[in-house]
């Protein structure tokens, strides 16, 4: 069974510009997330789909970042435009039912703002 | 706000000890708790979940779960070198949204 897909796995840009990752979950799971990983810290949840529907955002800051999963299949997270404080691993996870403890982790994408 | 609370470590044992990683939650409303292994550089891999009061074993490693004090750990028995890890504890309540904490480092040494 393959595994969770993200791409790219690292990126580097400059604060201001913008930058936009994917992800293709594993086949046949509903639930896909996106979070934000700094480093020393745990996985905050940026954003929670259930098929193609928004389950959760609150901790999606709306007026930069940005989510979508068209077809309920892959899904792209955007960042426009970054800040130095976006600089972490986005870190795309699936599970087949909407319980998150089955979640299976992508590789990440780490992202380097300077 | 939920918060999922660990002490961050690092938590260092010998080899062949027990490994004892805590965690207490904010959110009564959490029903569902689960571990997960991050090794530096990686990604988290699920380890361990528990639904109810008690305790749950799976080979090397028991789960407690205790929702009255609201408290969750791991242990980790004969631990080895290759335990050597970040570990994350995670809960979620009825609306399956998950909530991480920022991890315990532990270091087994030889």
């Amino acid at each position: 069974e393959a595994g969770v897909a993200q791409s790219p796995r690292y990126k580097i840009i400059e604060k201001r510009q913008s930058v936009a990752f994917w992800c293709n979950p594993i086949s046949g799971h509903a639930t896909l997330y996106w979070y934000q990983q700094i480093l020393g810290q745990g996985p905050k949840l940026l954003i929670q789909f259930q098929n193609n529907g928004v389950v959760d955002d609150s901790q999606l800051p709306k007026d930069r970042f940005s989510a979508e999963r068209l077809k309920g299949v892959d899904s792209t997270l955007k960042i426009q435009p970054a800040k130095l404080e976006d600089s972490a691993v986005y870190l795309c996870a699936s599970s087949f039912g909407a319980t998150p403890g089955e979640q299976y982790f992508g590789p990440g994408t780490r992202l380097t703002v300077t | 706000q939920k918060e999922v609370e660990q002490n961050s470590g690092p938590l260092s044992v010998p080899e062949g000890a027990i490994a004892s990683l805590n965690c207490t939650y904010s959110d009564r409303g959490s029903q569902s708790f689960f571990w997960y292994r991050q090794y530096s550089g990686k990604s988290p891999e699920l380890i361990m979940f528990i639904y109810s009061n008690g305790d749950k074993e799976d080979g090397r490693f028991t789960a407690q779960l205790n929702k009255a004090s609201q408290y969750v750990s791991l242990l980790i028995r004969d631990s080895q070198p290759s335990d050597s890890a970040t570990y994350l504890c995670a809960g979620s309540g009825g609306s399956y949204i998950p909530t991480f904490g920022r991890g315990t480092s532990l270091i087994v040494h030889p």
